[in-house]
Protein backbone atom coordinates (compact mmCIF):
# COMPACT_ATOMS: atom_id res chain seq x y z
CA UNK A 1 0.00 0.00 0.00
CA UNK A 2 1.41 3.07 -1.20
CA UNK A 3 2.36 5.87 1.64
CA UNK A 4 1.58 9.61 2.02
CA UNK A 5 2.94 11.40 -1.27
CA UNK A 6 3.94 15.21 -1.39
CA UNK A 7 4.52 16.84 -4.10
CA UNK A 8 7.15 19.00 -4.78
CA UNK A 9 9.87 17.28 -2.71
CA UNK A 10 11.47 20.58 -3.40
CA UNK A 11 10.12 24.40 -4.04
CA UNK A 12 12.24 27.92 -4.26
CA UNK A 13 10.53 30.78 -4.06
CA UNK A 14 10.51 34.58 -3.82
CA UNK A 15 8.63 36.59 -1.39
CA UNK A 16 5.27 38.02 -2.33
CA UNK A 17 4.85 35.19 -4.76
CA UNK A 18 2.59 32.25 -3.66
CA UNK A 19 2.27 28.02 -3.96
CA UNK A 20 0.76 25.10 -4.38
CA UNK A 21 1.39 22.00 -2.31
CA UNK A 22 -0.36 18.60 -2.87
CA UNK A 23 -0.94 15.70 -1.14
CA UNK A 24 -2.42 12.31 -1.72
CA UNK A 25 -3.05 10.01 1.69
CA UNK A 26 -3.23 6.64 1.66
CA UNK A 27 -5.71 5.08 -0.18
CA UNK A 28 -9.18 4.59 2.22
CA UNK A 29 -7.79 7.68 4.52
CA UNK A 30 -9.99 10.49 4.30
CA UNK A 31 -8.55 12.56 6.99
CA UNK A 32 -5.19 14.94 5.88
CA UNK A 33 -3.58 17.17 7.93
CA UNK A 34 -1.19 20.10 7.42
CA UNK A 35 2.03 21.05 9.57
CA UNK A 36 4.40 23.33 9.06
CA UNK A 37 8.10 22.34 10.42
CA UNK A 38 10.75 25.12 11.08
CA UNK A 39 13.89 24.48 13.49
CA UNK A 40 12.79 27.55 15.24
CA UNK A 41 8.91 26.57 15.75
CA UNK A 42 9.09 22.69 15.28
CA UNK A 43 5.78 21.03 14.46
CA UNK A 44 2.86 23.14 14.27
CA UNK A 45 -0.62 22.13 13.44
CA UNK A 46 -2.33 24.27 10.51
CA UNK A 47 -5.33 22.91 9.36
CA UNK A 48 -6.94 19.32 9.06
CA UNK A 49 -9.59 18.35 6.82
CA UNK A 50 -11.74 15.74 6.84
CA UNK A 51 -14.79 14.98 3.79
CA UNK A 52 -14.08 17.95 2.07
CA UNK A 53 -14.45 19.84 5.14
CA UNK A 54 -11.78 21.84 7.21
CA UNK A 55 -12.62 20.83 10.79
CA UNK A 56 -9.73 22.16 12.69
CA UNK A 57 -6.95 25.19 11.85
CA UNK A 58 -3.99 26.07 13.61
CA UNK A 59 -2.94 29.40 14.52
CA UNK A 60 -1.50 30.71 11.54
CA UNK A 61 -2.44 33.76 9.46
CA UNK A 62 -5.32 33.86 6.22
CA UNK A 63 -2.19 33.30 4.02
CA UNK A 64 -2.27 29.78 4.65
CA UNK A 65 -5.61 28.00 2.85
CA UNK A 66 -5.59 24.64 1.68
CA UNK A 67 -8.87 22.61 0.36
CA UNK A 68 -10.03 18.99 0.06
CA UNK A 69 -11.21 17.25 -3.26
CA UNK A 70 -13.49 13.67 -3.41
CA UNK A 71 -11.24 11.68 -3.43
CA UNK A 72 -9.64 13.07 -0.18
CA UNK A 73 -6.06 14.25 -2.29
CA UNK A 74 -5.46 17.98 0.07
CA UNK A 75 -3.38 21.02 -1.59
CA UNK A 76 -2.16 23.75 0.55
CA UNK A 77 -2.15 27.36 -0.57
CA UNK A 78 0.05 30.45 0.34
CA UNK A 79 -0.15 33.24 -0.87
CA UNK A 80 1.80 37.03 -0.70
CA UNK A 81 5.25 34.46 0.17
CA UNK A 82 7.73 35.73 3.68
CA UNK A 83 10.89 34.84 3.85
CA UNK A 84 9.59 33.01 7.58
CA UNK A 85 7.34 30.77 5.60
CA UNK A 86 10.67 28.32 4.55
CA UNK A 87 10.03 25.30 6.09
CA UNK A 88 9.16 21.43 5.29
CA UNK A 89 5.48 21.47 5.30
CA UNK A 90 4.20 18.09 6.00
CA UNK A 91 1.06 16.46 4.93
CA UNK A 92 -0.63 13.17 7.03
CA UNK A 93 -3.07 11.11 6.79
CA UNK A 94 -5.57 9.13 8.78
CA UNK A 95 -8.60 6.69 8.49
CA UNK A 96 -11.37 9.75 9.67
CA UNK A 97 -9.11 11.34 11.93
CA UNK A 98 -10.65 9.80 15.16
CA UNK A 99 -8.03 10.70 18.36
CA UNK A 100 -7.10 7.43 18.94
CA UNK A 101 -5.92 6.84 15.20
CA UNK A 102 -2.24 7.49 14.38
CA UNK A 103 -1.38 9.76 11.71
CA UNK A 104 1.12 8.47 8.87
CA UNK A 105 3.08 11.49 7.30
CA UNK A 106 4.42 11.81 3.83
CA UNK A 107 8.26 13.07 3.59
CA UNK A 108 6.92 16.31 2.81
CA UNK A 109 7.70 19.66 0.84
CA UNK A 110 10.87 21.81 1.65
CA UNK A 111 9.70 25.77 0.18
CA UNK A 112 12.78 27.61 0.76
CA UNK A 113 11.96 31.48 0.36
CA UNK A 114 14.47 34.15 -1.25
CA UNK B 1 -4.02 24.23 26.42
CA UNK B 2 -2.06 20.61 26.47
CA UNK B 3 1.60 20.45 25.53
CA UNK B 4 4.42 18.13 25.55
CA UNK B 5 8.18 18.84 26.84
CA UNK B 6 11.36 16.77 25.85
CA UNK B 7 13.92 18.09 28.25
CA UNK B 8 16.49 16.75 26.22
CA UNK B 9 18.08 18.60 23.04
CA UNK B 10 20.07 14.82 22.53
CA UNK B 11 20.50 11.41 24.23
CA UNK B 12 24.31 10.34 23.65
CA UNK B 13 24.12 6.20 23.95
CA UNK B 14 26.48 3.14 22.72
CA UNK B 15 25.58 1.04 21.15
CA UNK B 16 23.80 -2.16 22.41
CA UNK B 17 23.00 -0.45 25.72
CA UNK B 18 19.39 0.74 26.99
CA UNK B 19 18.04 4.22 26.09
CA UNK B 20 15.77 6.04 27.18
CA UNK B 21 14.00 9.43 25.51
CA UNK B 22 12.13 11.57 27.99
CA UNK B 23 8.41 12.73 27.44
CA UNK B 24 6.28 14.48 30.08
CA UNK B 25 2.56 15.91 28.97
CA UNK B 26 0.34 18.54 30.58
CA UNK B 27 -3.48 18.07 29.52
CA UNK B 28 -6.71 19.19 31.36
CA UNK B 29 -8.61 15.78 30.22
CA UNK B 30 -7.11 12.53 29.27
CA UNK B 31 -4.12 11.87 27.08
CA UNK B 32 -3.65 9.96 24.06
CA UNK B 33 0.30 10.14 23.57
CA UNK B 34 2.33 9.04 20.31
CA UNK B 35 6.04 8.71 19.39
CA UNK B 36 7.28 9.38 15.78
CA UNK B 37 11.29 9.12 14.32
CA UNK B 38 12.40 11.63 11.59
CA UNK B 39 15.09 10.28 9.73
CA UNK B 40 17.28 13.04 7.51
CA UNK B 41 14.91 14.38 4.79
CA UNK B 42 11.97 12.54 5.27
CA UNK B 43 8.47 12.72 7.18
CA UNK B 44 7.34 11.76 10.78
CA UNK B 45 7.12 7.57 11.28
CA UNK B 46 4.84 6.18 13.89
CA UNK B 47 5.90 3.78 16.26
CA UNK B 48 3.38 3.42 19.13
CA UNK B 49 0.74 4.94 21.10
CA UNK B 50 -0.81 5.56 24.50
CA UNK B 51 -4.81 5.25 24.55
CA UNK B 52 -5.75 3.54 27.66
CA UNK B 53 -5.13 0.02 29.23
CA UNK B 54 -1.28 -1.07 29.97
CA UNK B 55 0.93 1.52 31.28
CA UNK B 56 3.50 -0.25 29.23
CA UNK B 57 2.99 -0.25 25.05
CA UNK B 58 5.35 -1.74 22.72
CA UNK B 59 5.85 -0.59 18.92
CA UNK B 60 7.60 -0.93 16.29
CA UNK B 61 11.42 -1.67 15.62
CA UNK B 62 11.63 -2.64 19.58
CA UNK B 63 10.87 0.22 21.04
CA UNK B 64 8.38 0.56 23.70
CA UNK B 65 7.13 3.46 25.98
CA UNK B 66 5.76 3.58 29.76
CA UNK B 67 2.73 5.27 30.64
CA UNK B 68 2.93 7.33 34.12
CA UNK B 69 0.09 9.01 35.23
CA UNK B 70 1.09 10.71 38.31
CA UNK B 71 4.61 11.67 36.59
CA UNK B 72 2.79 13.06 33.74
CA UNK B 73 4.94 11.07 31.55
CA UNK B 74 5.33 8.80 28.58
CA UNK B 75 9.17 7.66 28.15
CA UNK B 76 10.07 6.14 25.10
CA UNK B 77 12.39 2.98 25.86
CA UNK B 78 14.85 0.20 23.97
CA UNK B 79 16.71 -1.87 25.62
CA UNK B 80 19.41 -2.31 23.43
CA UNK B 81 20.12 0.70 20.79
CA UNK B 82 21.61 0.08 17.23
CA UNK B 83 23.39 2.48 15.58
CA UNK B 84 20.54 2.71 13.15
CA UNK B 85 18.17 4.28 15.66
CA UNK B 86 20.19 7.24 15.44
CA UNK B 87 17.21 10.04 14.46
CA UNK B 88 14.62 12.72 16.00
CA UNK B 89 12.03 11.94 18.19
CA UNK B 90 8.99 13.55 18.81
CA UNK B 91 6.38 12.59 21.47
CA UNK B 92 2.87 13.88 20.57
CA UNK B 93 -0.35 14.41 22.95
CA UNK B 94 -4.13 14.86 22.02
CA UNK B 95 -6.05 15.95 24.94
CA UNK B 96 -9.03 14.12 25.42
CA UNK B 97 -12.35 15.16 27.64
CA UNK B 98 -15.57 15.67 27.47
CA UNK B 99 -15.59 18.85 26.23
CA UNK B 100 -13.92 17.84 22.94
CA UNK B 101 -14.60 14.66 22.23
CA UNK B 102 -14.13 15.76 18.18
CA UNK B 103 -11.21 15.54 15.94
CA UNK B 104 -8.22 17.02 18.08
CA UNK B 105 -4.47 18.08 16.82
CA UNK B 106 -1.38 16.24 17.58
CA UNK B 107 0.90 18.78 19.95
CA UNK B 108 4.17 17.71 19.70
CA UNK B 109 6.99 18.57 21.75
CA UNK B 110 10.29 20.10 20.34
CA UNK B 111 12.27 16.41 19.80
CA UNK B 112 15.03 14.23 20.87
CA UNK B 113 18.26 13.93 18.79
CA UNK B 114 19.23 10.31 19.42
CA UNK B 115 23.03 9.48 18.58
CA UNK B 116 23.88 5.64 18.85
CA UNK B 117 27.56 5.79 18.72
CA UNK B 118 29.07 2.04 17.38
Amino acid sequence: KAGVTQTPRYLIKTRGQQVTLSCSPISGHRSVSWYQQTPGQGLQFLFEYFSETQRNKGNFPGRFSGRQFSNSRSEMNVSTLELGDSALYLCASSLDGANNQPQHFGDGTRLSIL
Amino acid sequence: AQSVAQPEDQVNVAEGNPLTVKCTYSVSGNPYLFWYVQYPNRGLQFLLKYITGDNLVKGSYGFEAEFNKSQTSFHLKKPSALVSDSALYFCAVRDINRMNTGFQKLVFGTGTRLLVSP
